[in-house]
């Protein structure tokens, strides 16, 4: 199993570009996150979902936009990327929020 | 308002002495609580989890509702144990997610 995938590793755009980061898993997860990680923030929740087709905001969802067709695939869109998206982006999986989440390796964004 | 508070964002120790790294929480319904580490160069990873009530790599933590607290505690450090540590909050009813908290980063000196 590969567990958590995540591209890219590392990404740089320009201030109202537009991207999708990659999150997929192959562990029938049925619940998935995307959190961001900033120095002195620890990690915040920005989407998740709890089943293809179900999707929720979490604490910091503005300027991001998700959609869960399949149970494997969660991708996070920036839609007009800004200078304080600038972050690392983490998506977790688990089979439900009873269970232990799973971390993909990270995207390292850097808005310019 | 539900919300993980880890006060310390340093905390150094040296090799073979106690380690405790405090977690308090605000939360109205029943608490299950978490604490997740993050190596050098690795992926974030669950260490423990209350309800297990289990030792993992010589690290416990007792939830005290009586202080909203789950202090994650090893008696003697070693230099392996220096990575972040999350203390997370599973909230439950309506949006189910986990709210972390700020992280601890923990370096244990030789």
């Amino acid at each position: 199993n590969a567990g958590v995938t995540q591209t890219p590793k590392f990404q740089v755009l320009k201030t109202g570009q537009s991207m999708t980061l990659q999150c997929a898993q192959d562990m029938n997860h049925e619940y998935m996150s995307w959190y961001r990680q900033d120095p002195g923030m620890g990690l915040r929740l920005i989407h998740y979902s709890v089943g293809a087709g179900i999707t929720d905001q979490g604490e910091v969802p503005n300027g991001y936009n998700v959609s869960r067709s399949t149970t494997e695939d969660f991708p996070l869109r920036l839609l007009s990327a800004a200078p304080s998206q600038t972050s690392v982006y983490f998506c977790a999986s688990s089979y439900s929020i009873f269970n232990e989440q799973f971390f993909g390796p990270g995207t390292r964004l850097t808005v310019l | 308002a539900q919300r993980v508070t880890q006060p310390e964002k340093l905390l150094s120790v040296f090799k073979g002495a106690p380690v405790e790294l405090k977690c308090n929480y605000s939360y109205s319904g029943s608490p299950e609580l978490f604490w997740y580490v993050q190596y050098s160069r690795q992926r974030l990873q669950l260490l423990l989890r209350h309800i297990s009530r289990e030792s993992i790599k010589g690290f416990t933590a007792d939830l005290n509702k009586g202080e909203t607290s789950f202090h994650l505690k090893k008696p003697f450090a070693q230099e392996e144990d220096s990575a972040m540590y999350y203390c997370a909050l599973r909230i439950r009813g309506g949006s189910e997610k986990l709210v972390f908290g700020k992280g601890t980063k923990l370096t244990v000196n030789p």
